[in-house]
């Protein structure tokens, strides 16, 4: 089965809270993460990624966090926008610039 | 900027028909490429990826085929689809050690 998987099949929040996506991979080899962002329809778009030399990493409104102790991926997005209402995808390296793709949590925001 | 083109957005075929569907990369060269397919709310399966011309890995048996004639060029094939083929397909490309991006996928419906 894959090894990159998240807590939260779903998550709902209000218009300007903060969102927090979790996700847990089980390769302690990998070296390699990133977040993507799939809106109906679309193709999965690239939000940040991270290595394992870094526990933390941020790009506008969105912090990736990673806790390599216990194999332990975030994404927190700031201020939640009706935009931001997406499935969003984790994914650790896995070879030859293969990924391993998690099942995806769908962020429902409302206003 | 680099871009990823795929096409068609969306095809409706018999059962028992062949399959093409194609890719293009612009502005990189030596890409690393990949097709995936997507089930219903699901996760990215990896079909094939590709790290070279006439080079293609195949990660799932399937009733697929993929080929990639030019360097920025990936085109997946089928010489007989199966009601099972159904599904979203998606390209995505990658330098050899960052993310991968994603085309906007084609929605194939069989028959």
């Amino acid at each position: 089965g894959e090894s990159v998987g998240l807590h939260l099949p779903t998550l709902s929040v209000q218009e300007g809270d903060n969102s927090i996506i979790n996700c847990a991979y089980s390769n302690s080899a990998s070296d390699y993460f990133i977040w993507y962002k799939q809106e109906s329809g679309k193709g999965p778009q690239f939000i940040i990624d991270i290595r394992s030399n870094m526990d933390k990493r941020q790009g506008q409104r969105v912090t990736v966090l990673l806790n390599k102790t216990v194999k332990h991926l975030s994404l927190q997005i700031a201020a939640t926008q009706p935009g931001d209402s997406a499935v969003y995808f984790c994914a650790e390296n896995k070879d030859q610039g293969n990924l391993i793709f998690g099942k995806g949590t769908k962020l429902s925001v409302k206003p | 900027s680099q871009t990823i083109h795929q096409w068609p957005a969306t095809l409706v075929q018999p059962v028992g028909s062949p399959l093409s569907l194609e890719c293009t990369v612009e502005g990189t060269s030596n890409p690393n490429l990949y097709w995936y397919r997507q089930a219903a709310g699901r996760g990215l399966q990896l079909l094939f990826y590709s790290v070279g011309i006439g080079q293609i890995s195949s990660e799932v048996p399937q009733n697929l085929s993929a080929s990639r004639p030019q360097d920025r060029q990936f085109i997946l094939s089928s010489k007989k689809l199966l009601l099972s083929d159904s599904g979203f397909y998606l390209c995505a490309w990658s330098s050899s050690r960052g993310p991968q991006h994603f085309g906007d996928g084609t929605r194939l419906s069989i028959l």
